[in-house]
């Protein structure tokens, strides 16, 4: 158990909504990680970071942002939601800081619906 | 073509019995690979690492072949809790980063 937590769970919203997903870790990862997870694709990285107030985009940033003001938290805000965006949304947090042995480890995910 | 592409399944098998799934890349520069299991509505957890030629765990055995650019994963003695879908990871190949496969359903029976 890598003390991951997201929340909320699950999430319908409006299209145009600002939407935020949180992402808690209690054992002080410094890489975490924002995926998201649809039917035909594997998983897929919007987002992540290296360290408080570090982060960096993934291969499918476009329409998230992301923020890390503690260590423990990454907060991930769809700006203005639209439809295309429903998926289900892992958090992740690495042991190795990145690199060839880079085991990443998953929260329990937060399924959002935006109609 | 997808970096990392598997047989999406499902692979049907009587409990017992053994069975291997195949996952090739794309990017010979891949430097690590690694097994996770997924449940139906759940995360994806780590099975295994692979970093050489490969590794066992139990009755999961992976193994690596750089020069075909595959790698597989064995199940022995099946059970029925093995049932749930596996992805196949790769790292690297640069931008350091994981690339997942859509994953290969498995589904043990009685």
């Amino acid at each position: 158990d890598a003390g991951i937590t997201q929340s909320p769970r699950h999430k319908v919203t409006e299209t145009g909504t600002p939407v935020t997903l949180r992402c808690h870790q209690t054992e002080n990862h410094r890489y975490m990680y924002w995926y998201r997870q649809d039917p035909g694709h594997g998983l897929r990285l919007i987002h992540y970071s290296y360290g408080v107030k570090d982060t960096d985009k993934g291969e499918v940033s476009d329409g998230y942002s992301v923020s890390r003001s503690k260590t423990e938290d990454f907060l991930l805000t769809l700006e203005s939601a639209t439809s295309s965006q429903t998926s289900v949304y892992f958090c992740a947090i690495s042991l190795m800081a990145g690199g060839p042995k880079d085991e990443q480890f998953f929260g329990p995910g937060t399924r959002l619906t935006v109609l | 073509r997808k970096e990392v592409e598997q047989d999406p399944g499902p692979f049907n098998v009587p409990e017992g019995a053994t069975v291997a799934f195949n996952c090739t890349y794309s990017n010979s520069a891949s430097q690590s690979f690694f097994w996770y299991r997924q449940d139906c509505r759940k995360e994806p957890k780590l099975l295994m690492s692979v970093y050489s030629s490969g590794n066992e765990d139990g009755r999961f055995t992976a193994q690596l072949n750089r020069a075909s650019q595959y790698i597989s994963l064995l199940i022995r003695d099946s059970k029925l809790s093995d049932s749930a879908t596996y992805l196949c990871v790769a790292y690297g190949g640069g931008g350091n980063k994981l690339t997942f496969g859509t994953g290969t359903q498995l589904k043990v029976e009685l």
